[in-house]
């Protein structure tokens, strides 16, 4: 079974302060996305990344895959009460199937 | 444009009862997605569809079943309820082949008791 583990797994940050999240696999992707989940709704999608090495940025989040395409990276710069959520990566493969990681549930305070 | 419904929002169940649970799209997406959500977890596939007529298993398929008669409509059946299918269940869509850009419905949070 494929895996991608997602750390740390709970952060609790006051606003202004900088974080990175992490998402980990021993398997190859062909490509990953990053979602963000609020209490009640289901998962919205912020980035999809395809190529390894790759780096985008959306406003105050960037996201990187790994060059090897088994890791991806989230960071925030200056962190907001409104980035607070459940964050998920997901990776593809050649198929139309997702892996979803365990999620990492931010929270940022006032 | 409503994007992906998913109905009913909350529904608790007795062992061994049946339910469907509805999603429907209005995108024309081709490719439609079932997913399940337990507590403190990621969403695990339990059956996708590629297409009206074609339908395939999942990471947990087990206890459920599925049909996709048209483009817009992709219930997800429960037959013979256990405790062990209480979670949130998700059903998306997407419209290219790799799933890239799945826009997921609000959920549907079911009570197996």
């Amino acid at each position: 079974t494929q895996l991608l583990e997602q750390s740390p797994q709970f952060l609790s940050i006051q606003e202004g302060e900088n974080l990175t999240v992490y998402c980990n696999s021993s398997s190859v992707f062909s490509s990953l996305q990053w979602y963000r989940q609020e209490p009640g709704e289901g998962p919205v999608l912020l980035v999809t990344v395809v190529t390894g090495g790759e780096v985008k940025k959306l406003k105050r989040l960037t996201f990187q895959f790994g060059d090897a395409r088994k890791d991806s990276s989230l960071h925030i710069t200056a962190a907001q009460p409104g980035d607070t959520g459940l964050y998920l990566c997901a990776g593809g493969r050649e198929t139309y199937k997702y892996i979803f990681g365990t999620g990492t549930r931010l929270k940022v305070l006032a | 444009n409503a994007g992906v419904t998913q109905t009913p929002k909350f529904r608790i169940l007795k062992i061994g009862q049946s339910m469907t649970l509805q999603c429907t799209q209005d995108m024309n997406h081709n490719y439609m997605y079932w997913y399940r959500q337990d507590p403190g977890m990621g969403l695990k596939l339990i059956y996708y569809s590629v297409g009206a007529g074609i339908t395939d298993k999942g990471e947990v398929p087990n206890g459920y079943n599925v049909s996709r008669s048209t483009t817009e409509d992709f219930p997800l059946r429960l037959e013979l309820a256990a405790p062990s299918q209480t979670s949130v269940y998700f059903c998306a869509s997407s419209k290219t082949r790799q799933g890239r850009e799945q826009y997921f419905g609000p959920g549907t949070r079911l009570t197996v008791t």
